[in-house]
């Protein structure tokens, strides 16, 4: 079994729709939770994180964890073109890094 | 400012051949790791560094070696290439000795062994 588990996609979706990524891990020692977005033959940038459970919002993103059920989910309200990407959850402790497979996301104008 | 850089780009290899894939960044960071990226599979922790002179092995080490003299390189050999090494190779590098879990990639290096 992996350590996290993303849903796989593709996504497709029209420019302006509210688009929804989600993640299962199993490690309960996590405490950081990261959004990395890779664009097309480009390396992963960091997006965004949080810390712990919780909401964190950053512009037109929202970065949602339950520890208790171990899901992460990440949405993007009013998605334009440019989110066109591949997005990875990655839960973090110390020196531990753990990338989902990522979801590719296609934002149709 | 150049970020973390990774040579080549490319590469085409036959079974059996070994290769230096070159990583180097010029942030001062003491972290820097290598991960491999297939499909469906997600980044895959190579090796890893936390500062000049010291490495560890990741999740999959079999099959290549890493060294750290300076701060700033890092890179990966593959001592003798087999198909399932084929893969796009990301470099990747942190301060604060990897506690934040942001890391800088490389653009990546895709291997390709016949």
């Amino acid at each position: 079994q992996k350590e996290v588990e993303q849903d796989p996609g593709p996504l497709s979706v029209p420019e302006g729709a509210i688009v929804s990524l989600n993640c299962t891990y199993s490690n309960s020692a996590f405490q950081y939770f990261m959004w990395y977005r890779q664009y097309s033959r480009k390396g992963p940038e960091l997006l965004m994180y949080t810390y712990s459970s919780g909401n964190k919002e950053d512009g037109r993103f929202t970065a949602q964890v339950d520890k208790s059920s171990k899901y992460i989910s990440l949405f993007i309200r009013d998605s334009q073109p440019s989110d066109s990407a591949t997005y990875l959850c990655a839960p973090h402790n110390d020196y531990k890094l753990s990338f989902g497979a990522g979801t590719t996301v296609t934002v149709r104008a | 400012n150049a970020g973390v850089t990774q040579t080549p780009k490319f590469q085409v290899l036959k079974t059996g051949q070994s290769m230096t894939l070159q990583c180097a960044q010029d942030m001062n960071h003491e972290y820097m790791s290598w991960y491999r990226q297939d499909p469906g599979m997600g980044l895959r922790l190579i090796h890893y560094s936390v500062g000049a002179g010291i490495t560890d092995q990741g999740e999959v080490p079999n099959g290549y070696n890493v060294s750290r003299s300076t701060t700033e390189d890092f890179p990966l050999r593959l001592l003798s290439a087999a198909p399932s090494q084929t893969s796009v190779y990301f470099c990747a590098s942190t301060p604060e000795g990897g506690m934040s879990g942001e890391l800088f990639f490389g653009e990546g290096s895709r291997l390709t062994v016949l």
